[in-house]
């Protein structure tokens, strides 16, 4: 059973658009919730993490939105460029630090 | 030099088989992880060890050992292979003093006939 549900599996935007990704969870005792970025042929690599005392956090074109009560996060890529295209996830990890990955979402930025 | 690296890059075995799967990491880290993913699953954890002496079992450990050969190595084997084992496989470390933060070498795609 998956512990950390993401939404959509996929999406298709314009160059210039924003792309959301969603992700839900139940375990309250998360604390770190990171976002990977996966190229074709590369493992994954960390893009932006937030901690839950915080609501927003931001990092050039990516921001994460944080919602404890609603136990979601989101990334949100802020005028998406070709080069964005490619496969992420969320995750989340208490203090084992065991990450406990989504599915994965394939962006795809069209030009 | 990528500071995680895996070996093979790319393997072909046959059911029954015995494999190994190598990470080497030059970050000096502390704490190694074997992942693999599937289509549609995300990344899942098989194994973790936070030091030379310390393993623990993921959630899907069963079919699969590993070795911490030193702080720097650490290996993922099957001990007979089955089809259900192609997956890509990936090693990750972190460091202690840093965080959780998780650092992922290149993977190996594993196919099991």
């Amino acid at each position: 059973q998956q512990q950390v549900k993401q939404s959509p599996q996929s999406l298709i935007v314009q160059k210039g658009g924003i792309s959301i990704i969603n992700c839900a969870y139940e375990n309250t005792a998360f604390d770190y919730f990171p976002w990977y970025q996966q190229f074709p042929g590369k493992g994954p690599a960390l893009l932006i993490a937030i901690r839950p005392d915080v609501s927003e956090k931001k990092e050039g074109r990516f921001t994460i939105s944080f919602n404890k009560s609603a136990k979601q996060f989101s990334l949100h890529i802020m005028d998406s460029q070709p080069g964005d295209s490619a496969t992420y996830f969320c995750a989340a990890t208490a203090n084992d630090y065991k990450l406990s990955f989504g599915a994965g979402t394939t962006v795809t930025v069209r030009a | 030099d990528a500071d995680v690296t895996q070996t093979p890059r790319n393997r072909i075995t046959k059911t029954g088989k015995r494999i190994m799967l190598e990470c080497s990491q030059t970050k000096g880290h502390d704490r190694m992880y074997w992942y693999r993913q599937d289509p549609g699953l995300g990344l899942r954890l098989i194994y973790y060890s936070f030091d030379v002496k310390d393993i623990n079992k993921g959630e899907i450990s069963d079919g699969y050992s590993v070795s911490r050969q030193a702080q720097a190595k650490f290996s993922l084997s099957l001990e007979s292979a089955i089809p259900n084992q192609t997956a890509l496989y990936f090693c990750a470390t972190s460091d202690r003093d840093r965080g959780q933060a998780q650092y992922f070498g290149p993977g190996t795609r594993l196919t099991v006939l």
